[in-house]
Formats: C-alpha cells, structure tokens, sequence
C-alpha cells in the first residue's frame, strides 16, 4: 500500500532551535509539495518540487525555511531558527505530473515551539 | 493568486441527514478533487472530477463539476459519526502543473 511518510509525527523544540522535518514520496511519483496547516490560514503551499528540482517557493519564509530534495525518495523542510509562529502541521504530498493531477498526502508533522 | 471560497466554514447536522458544500472560482479549472481531513490525519482524496458536467459518486457521496467549470459541490447522504472531519476542495487550472489550489475547508460535525 503505497503512501507518503512524513517523520517524525510530533516534534517539540524550544525557539531558537533548528528543526528539520523528512517526507518520503510515493516511488515513482515525481512532484512534492510541502504544506503548513493552520487554524487561522488552512492549507498553506509552502514549496513545490517537479524531478527533484523547486518551482515554487514563494509561500514560504525565505530568511528561515529550506527545502530541499537531496534524492528522489526523500525531501525535507528545515526552519532555522525556530520561531513560536512556525507552530503548525507540515504536511508533504507527492503525486505524478500529467497523470491524474492527485496529490496524495502524509500524515503530517505536528510541531510546537515553546 | 487564484483563490476557491468554499462554504460553508462549518456544519453542524444531526446523523442521517444530508449535507451539502461547495466550492466556487473566479477561474477555470479543468480538474476539481475534493478531500477528506480526519482530525491527526492528512488529507485523504475521496472523488476527482476531470470533465464538466461530470457527476461521480463514491458510496454515499455525490460530488459534481460544474458546467461554467468555476464551481463543484460535494453532497454526502444519510450522515454517519464517521462522516466528521474536514473537507477541501481543491482545483487545478491551466498551466498550473500539478499544483492544486484548495478552498478553505468545510468541518462537518455530526450528532448522534
């Protein structure tokens, strides 16, 4: 049953601190979409990857969120320093361009900075 | 950038009736999804519309893209406990690539 696995679920960590979020896409698929969910702002496009290349990262704070994807089987989203507003879930989906424009998503990453 | 209103914000119904939500675009898009939120989950996709006029179900649910194809509704009947969650919509427009736009959500809240 293939499908998106984001680590870790929950992640703790006082401001200041680095924190570094993983998603592995589903094999074969070849987009990437990281994704901020709030109460206030709802589902947030953070960045967006085609063939492990970004297209698109004009959602996401510059000065200290990074996203990269080192190889096709993992991406990751990094906010350095960490600041009380980063609290939210971070949500990765990957899909299949020109297939059925289906985004299939993660669980999520629950982060809360003190 | 392109934006899809999704009403309502939040329904609050008894168990075994039906409910109804929509999403509406200043825009064409040529696909519309719409996606089920359990509470600690992601997103789960539940039907995908890719003609319009098309009308698909899936068991209890009946989601249509709307002619003009700026709007699409989800229609759930006879609604169960497990029908609670959070419900998106998401579109796809031209040259977007595979990035979808979503709607603001639907929490659907069902009393026993």
């Amino acid at each position: 049953d293939a499908r998106v696995t984001q680590t870790p679920r929950h992640k703790v960590t006082e401001m200041g601190q680095e924190v570094t979020m993983r998603c592995q896409p589903i094999l074969g698929h070849n987009t990437v979409f990281w994704y901020r969910q709030t109460m206030m702002q709802g589902l947030e496009l953070l960045a967006y990857f085609r063939n492990r290349a970004p297209l698109d990262d004009s959602g996401m704070p510059k000065d200290r969120f990074s996203a990269e994807m080192p190889d096709a089987t993992l991406a990751t989203l990094k906010i350095q320093p960490s600041e009380p507003r980063d609290s939210a879930v971070y949500f990765c989906a990957s899909g299949l361009e020109l297939g059925k424009n289906i985004q299939y998503f993660g669980a999520g990453t629950r982060l809360s900075v003190l | 950038g392109q934006q899809l209103n999704q009403s309502p914000q939040s329904m609050f119904i008894q168990e075994g009736e039906d409910v109804s939500m929509n999403c509406t675009s200043s825009s064409i898009f040529n696909t519309w999804l719409w996606y089920k939120q359990d509470p600690g989950e992601g997103p789960v996709l539940l039907i995908a519309l890719y003609k319009a006029g098309e009308l698909t179900s899936n068991g209890r649910l009946t989601a249509q893209f709307g002619i003009t194809r700026k709007d699409s509704f989800l229609n759930i009947s006879a609604s169960i406990p497990s029908d609670v969650g959070i419900y998106f919509c998401a579109g796809l427009y031209n040259n977007a690539g595979n990035m979808l736009t979503f709607g603001g959500g639907t929490r659907l809240m069902v009393k026993p």
